[in-house]
This record gives structure tokens, C-alpha cells and sequence, in this order.
């Protein structure tokens, strides 16, 4: 497709499992970026790719949350031993330059549930 | 630290009228503003922005205007259809030093009825 994909769309674990959550952005995008969008909120940065170098994971709120893009393309955000409160809709953006001139397109997010 | 504020979590305006939504900031280093668009279950979807040297961007029935020394900006949305009614985020980047990282405010729920 021409968008960014995500799966799964919605995701639901007990506390303590770990989780992996994929990102397909759109093709030949070089920057990648994760968000974390709890209830009410807007989204939050997580951490921030460009091709298969992952230049900020400042936003990352613990250790136990990691995140690859090996060859450059599709992303994974693996959670380990799940917390409640890392429920929230995590989104993933793409865009074609490093992300500051041009917008970043979202995909549609996967809402983790934790139990 | 919220960095873009939205003040109001919700607005209700009648189809044809204006909607006008606002945003502060407090980082004085962001330099370029965004508005995104999202519908439920979607993921937002980009708007229209503006850049600091500029104080208005037009695009159809949507614009966005900047007043830095105040550190506002606001989305116009004139006339305003049922199809508007979203959520609206505010986000702003600092180009020079986050590689692109969107700050984004906590939206306004818009409710544009006939």
C-alpha cells in the first residue's frame, strides 16, 4: 500500500508478557519515528531512525521498551515484561528527509492493552 | 513539561460558520508548526504548517496563522463542514536540533454540526 502499516492494530497482554509491535513505513522514507499516545493525550516521541541508525531514543520511557530497524526499512518496538501502564496507542510516522521539512505521515497505530 | 498547549479539549461550531482553534507554545526555539487531522482509530493525518518567518499559510478553506512574540498560533477553518469534525493537534518542531521530533499539544476535539 502507499501508507504507513502497522500491526497488529490492537494488541492485548498480560502484565509481564512482552510485546512486538511493526512498523512498514512508506517506501523509500528514511526517517522513522514511534510516539506513544496515552488517553487524552497527544502523542509523545519515543525514539527517532534515520535508515537503519537509530540517532535519539530519548524519548523511551524505560529500558524495558527497545526498538530496531535493521536494513532500513520496516521498525520494530518490542516492550518486555509488559506494565499497565504502557497501555496507550503507539504510532509510527515516516517521512522523506530527516523529518524537519517535511510532515511525517502516520500510520494507523496499534492500541496495546495490558491486563 | 507540556511545550504546545491547547487550551480547549473541545469545540462545537454550526456547518458554514468559522472554527478557529488555538495553540501556544513555550519553547521559544521551535521553529515550524503543524496541524494534524485525526479521525477515531486512524492516525493523524498532516494539515497544513507554517514556518517561523512566515506569519499566515492558506490552503483552501483552511489557515493557519502565527503571532511568535506570543508564542500563538491558530488554525481557521472556513466554512466549516460536518466532515471537519475531528480531533485537531498542534505540533512544532525545533529543525535545528531534533532531527524532526513533533511536539504535539493535547487536541481539540472539533464538533462541526448541521
Amino acid at each position: 500500500g502507499a501508507g504507513v502499516s502497522q500491526s497488529p492494530r490492537y494488541k492485548v497482554a498480560k502484565r509481564g508478557q512482552d510485546v512486538a509491535l511493526r512498523c512498514d513505513p512508506i517506501s523509500g522514507h528514511v526517517s522513522l519515528f514511534w510516539y506513544q499516545q496515552a488517553l487524552g493525550q497527544g502523542p509523545e516521541f519515543l525514539t527517532y531512525f534515520q535508515n537503519e541508525a537509530q540517532l535519539d531514543k530519548s524519548g523511551l520511557p524505560s529500558d524495558r521498551f527497545f526498538a530496531e530497524r535493521p536494513e532500513g526499512s520496516v521498525s520494530t518496538l518490542k516492550i518486555q515484561r509488559t506494565q499497565q501502564e504502557d497501555s496507550a496507542v503507539y504510532l509510527c510516522a515516516s517521512s522523506t528527509l530527516q523529518g524537519g521539512y517535511q510532515p511525517q505521515h502516520f500510520g494507523d497505530g496499534t492500541r496495546l492493552s495490558i491486563l | 513539561d507540556q511545550q504546545v498547549k491547547q487550551n480547549s479539549p473541545s469545540l462545537s461550531v454550526q456547518e458554514g460558520r468559522i472554527s478557529i482553534l488555538n495553540c501556544d507554545y513555550t519553547n521559544s526555539m521551535f521553529d515550524y508548526f503543524l496541524w494534524y487531522k485525526k479521525y477515531p482509530a486512524e492516525g493523524p493525518t498532516f494539515l497544513i504548517s507554517i514556518s517561523s518567518i512566515k506569519d499566515k499559510n492558506e490552503d483552501g478553506r483552511f489557515t493557519v496563522f502565527l503571532n511568535k512574540s506570543a508564542k500563538h498560533l491558530s488554525l481557521h477553518i472556513v466554512p466549516s463542514q460536518p466532515g471537519d469534525s475531528a480531533v485537531y493537534f498542534c505540533a512544532a518542531i525545533n529543525r535545528g536540533s531534533t532531527l524532526g521530533r513533533l511536539y504535539f499539544g493535547r487536541g481539540t476535539q472539533l464538533t462541526v454540526w448541521p
